[in-house]
């Protein structure tokens, strides 16, 4: 099974701060997309970070980035100098070939919230 | 653009009542799906669609009809309300190259009850 795990339910952080979001995945393919999203108290979803599995280098997007272990299936998000406007929920995601046809399947969530 | 947008943002039913969520986007994307988000459950793929005339089921489609006769369009159909179908739903789009990389343009989402 294709799965996506996310072993942090909530998390909290001070502003100005590091935090850091993990997340597994499993997966028999080699070639593959990772991502996450964050979903903000507005419901609205929001691409973040995409990781390509072939690449090595990890993706980094302003404050975002990640720590990409191809070996061990883990994906992490780092968030440097947290702001208040990080506090949302966060879904790792990641894409699934079936009957030859692309899907996205999301982790269960990471609650975060930026304290002041 | 307008993006995605999702009509109505709220919606009650009662059991066993039909309705019609919908999607449209301006974005000229092939690639279209649904999801419904629940608590503690994150997202998950009801129905989605490469182009028009062609959709395909996700991983919770039953209760769900969708068509996909315009490129822009792309309508959920509950036939039956069941409680169960209280949630959260999302539509998305991308283009097909995008999409299969999983950089899909979210809607608002509609909060739908099911009395």
């Amino acid at each position: 099974a294709q799965t996506v795990t996310q072993s942090q339910p909530e998390m909290s952080v001070q502003e100005a701060e590091t935090v850091t979001l993990s997340c597994t995945y499993d997966t028999s393919e080699n070639n593959y997309y990772l991502f996450w999203y964050k979903q903000p108290p507005s419901r609205q979803m929001i691409l973040v970070i995409r990781q390509e599995a072939y690449k090595q280098q990890n993706a980094t997007e302003n404050r975002f980035s990640v720590n990409f272990q191809k070996a061990a299936k883990s994906f992490s998000l780092k968030i440097s100098d947290s702001q208040l406007g990080d506090t949302a929920m966060y879904f790792c995601a990641f894409i699934i070939t079936q009957g030859g046809s692309e899907k996205l399947v999301f982790g269960k969530g990471t609650k975060l919230t930026v304290n002041p | 653009n307008a993006g995605v947008t999702q009509t109505p943002k709220f919606q009650v039913l009662k059991t066993g009542q039909s309705m019609t969520l919908q999607c449209a986007q301006d974005m000229n994307h092939e690639y279209m799906s649904w999801y419904r988000q629940d608590p503690g459950m994150g997202l998950r793929l009801i129905h989605y669609s490469v182009g028009a005339g062609i959709t395909d089921q996700g991983e919770v489609p039953n209760g769900y009809n969708v068509s996909r006769s315009t490129t822009e369009d792309f309508p959920l159909r509950l036939l039956s309300a069941a409680p169960s179908q209280t949630s959260v739903y999302f539509c998305a789009s991308g283009s097909s190259g995008d999409a299969a990389k999983g950089e899909q343009f979210f809607g608002p989402g509609t909060r739908l009850t099911v009395l």
